[in-house]
């Protein structure tokens, strides 16, 4: 089966980092990506993960590891802006399966 | 920056209506997608389309719905008989080649009456 495995909420403060973990089980692997979806909006492309490692993208850092079916969000210097929710997705095939996500509310 | 484009935004429609969901995918992309998310819930997968064939589809693609791409620039969605569950959003997505990450258009959001 498939499964896709985030903490539903987390909270930070302004300036801090923080660092969203996903578990995951898929019949097939190409990829792991990390979206970020505001309320009623579109998910917008963050990072993504084909190989084991650190990606890093200015603020944000995207780690996988395929034995483990384990990758992180980190999101560093946050914004208020970054209040939203933060989508898992790995791929089997060509399609993105994507987890329930991770809402992250930031606070001054 | 180019987009993916969904029109129209809203629609509204009668149970066991047909509705038609229509994009326009980036131009030099290859692989196009539909998914749905239901109020508060997660985004899933409906179907993969790419070289004028369906790659890929979920089981929420069942016999009412259909994929299309009748022209060089649109990729449609049709849903035959609309049921009250169909009420979602629905995303349309586009990628140029399978290392890529997908695009997501602004989506559509269906409401079944």
């Amino acid at each position: 089966g498939q499964n896709i495995d985030q903490p539903t909420e987390m909270t930070a403060t302004e300036g801090a980092i923080v660092q969203i973990n996903c578990t995951y089980q898929t019949s097939g692997f190409n990829g792991l990506f990390w979206y970020q979806q505001h309320a009623g909006e579109a998910p917008t492309f963050l990072s993504y993960n084909v190989l084991d490692g650190l990606e890093e993208k200015g603020r944000f850092s995207s780690f996988l590891s395929r034995s483990k079916g384990y990758s992180y969000l980190l999101l560093k210097e946050l914004q208020m802006k970054d209040s939203a929710s933060y989508l898992c997705a790995p791929r089997g095939g060509t399609a993105l399966i994507f987890g329930k996500g991770t809402t992250l509310s930031v606070s001054s | 920056e180019p987009e993916v484009t969904q029109t129209p935004s809203h629609q509204v429609t009668q149970m066991g209506q047909e509705v038609i969901l229509r994009c326009v995918p980036i131009s030099n992309h290859l692989y196009f997608y539909w998914y749905r998310q239901i109020l508060g819930q997660k985004v899933e997968f409906l179907v993969s389309f790419y070289n004028n064939e369906i790659s890929e589809k979920s089981e929420i693609f069942d016999d009412q719905f259909s994929v299309e791409r009748p022209d060089g620039s649109n990729f449609t969605l049709k849903i035959r008989s609309t049921k009250l569950e169909d009420s979602a959003m629905y995303f349309c997505a586009s990628l140029q080649n399978s290392n890529q990450p997908q695009h997501f258009g602004d989506g559509t959001r269906l409401s079944i009456l």
